[in-house]
């Protein structure tokens, strides 16, 4: 089975902390996502990346960076966390040209 | 730009057929994928159509008419275990090339009443 792990389920972090979310995928998957899920809003794309060190913006890349040194792990990076950050963000990995992803559990943010 | 729309409810009976609908705007179009969330859980893939038509799996079935930018996921046999959100997702090349990205809408949610 494909596993994408997500490192927190929950996070509560205070205003202007940089945050770092961890994701590792299993299964040697070339594309890795980041989306955050907000009530209404469905899911948004921030920053996906197709291989190694290759990064793109998504949709809302405002306020976030991201990091990919290993195939496996694509980090999301929030420089100054704010309040309107708090919010689900999901991982999620795909390979290369195919049409399903698979995603993590997601973690539950919290900025106070 | 992109975007897509589908209806934010939809509330159905046991054992009842409903069809969610999906219509989407987006240049470089590969494809329309269909997931389940359920409270609390990550989304699962249900469905991906390509080409126009109806494509079958166990009591899901998608469609797509690519040149009404349309397509919808039937749910016949309605379980309770069915209230989920279902969302709808293109495959574009918009973002990332040919090598195409995965936009989503914002999510319908099931309710299977008894």
């Amino acid at each position: 089975d494909v596993k994408v792990t997500q490192s927190s389920r929950y996070l509560v972090k205070r205003t202007g902390e940089k945050v770092f979310l961890e994701c590792v995928q299993d299964m040697d998957h070339e594309n890795m996502f980041w989306y955050r899920q907000d009530p209404g809003l469905g899911l948004r794309l921030i920053y996906f990346s197709y291989d190694v060190k290759m990064k793109e913006k998504g949709d809302i890349p405002e306020g976030y960076s991201v990091s990919r040194e290993k195939k496996e792990r694509f980090s999301l990076i929030l420089e100054s966390a704010s309040t309107n950050q708090t919010s689900m963000y999901l991982c999620a990995s795909r390979i290369l040209g195919n049409t399903e992803a698979f995603f993590g559990q997601g973690t539950r943010l919290t900025v106070v | 730009g992109q975007s897509l729309e589908q209806p934010s409810e939809v509330t159905a009976v046991e054992g009842a057929i409903v069809q969610i609908n999906c219509t989407y705007q987006t240049s470089g179009f590969y494809g329309l994928s269909w997931y389940q969330q359920h409270d609390g859980g990550a989304p699962t893939f249900l469905s991906y159509n390509a080409l126009d038509g109806l494509e079958e799996t166990g009591r899901f079935s998608s469609f797509l008419s690519r040149s009404d930018s349309y397509g919808y996921l039937l749910l016949q046999e309605l379980q309770m275990k069915d209230s989920a959100s279902y969302f709808c997702a293109v495959r574009s090349s918009n973002y990332g090339g040919s090598q195409g990205n995965l936009i989503f809408g914002k999510g319908t949610k099931l309710s299977v009443k008894p």
